[in-house]
């Protein structure tokens, strides 16, 4: 999972299974989450996201999942394959939706 | 399209070296940040701005000075560089608070500090 301040965690999956990326936010008013994925020497590209009227979502081998209770979000990705080694971020509007805050990322490492 | 471009994509500075990073967007989006991202770590916000003429601290703001002087363009000023400014910094923009949509972000400039 992510947590701010600290070094990326990483997660390591075998090309073929599913991986799942955890976020936790502190805000309980926040009401919307986007998944950023960011490889290696680009910026972060926007992969999906969710409001908080939903519990999921689903994209392209991609789902989102919201739990609002205990303030924890989820990205799982089917089937993984190599080009999803990458960092991703969960961010959420922050400041009155003036800012954007941004987890600290966990590193997806994709074993062939 | 466009999109968000920064220039320039790499820098060598000396220490007390001023510089200024260029991000433009084409997209008319009210709102620009700048972003620094140091090794192994995530995009920590320096400042941002909601509207040509307006710009406001992030987290990391020490060291830096920002300016938008039109709606397009979102400058980032290093005064005095120290080794501590070396990182990747990102711009990003959105087209306004309110709308809850995605960030668009450049592809980054590579600080060196010496």
């Amino acid at each position: 999972g992510e947590s701010v301040g600290l070094h990326l965690p990483t997660l390591s999956v075998q090309e073929g299974d599913n991986s799942i990326i955890n976020c936790a936010y502190s805000n309980s008013a926040s009401d919307y989450f986007i998944w950023y994925k960011q490889e290696s020497g680009k910026g972060p590209q926007f992969i999906i996201d969710i409001r908080s009227n939903m519990d999921k979502r689903q994209g392209q081998r991609v789902t989102v999942l919201l739990n609002k209770t205990v303030k924890h979000l989820s990205l799982q990705i089917a089937a993984t394959q190599p080009g999803d080694s990458a960092v991703y971020f969960c961010a959420e509007p922050s400041g009155g939706g003036n800012k954007l805050t941004f987890g600290t990322g966990t590193q997806l490492k994709v074993e062939l | 399209n466009a999109g968000v471009t920064q220039t320039p994509k790499f820098r060598v500075l000396k220490t007390g070296q001023s510089m200024t990073l260029l991000c433009a967007q084409d997209m008319n989006h009210e709102y620009m940040y700048w972003y620094r991202q140091d090794p192994g770590m995530g995009l920590r916000l320096i400042h941002y701005s909601v509207g040509e003429g307006t710009t406001a601290k992030g987290e990391v703001p020490d060291g830096y000075n920002v300016s938008r002087l039109k709606k397009q363009n979102f400058l980032l000023g290093l005064e005095s560089a120290a080794p501590s400014q070396t990182s990747v910094y990102f711009c990003a923009s959105i087209p306004g608070a309110g709308l809850n949509t995605e960030a668009f972000f450049g592809q980054g400039t590579r600080l060196t500090v010496v």
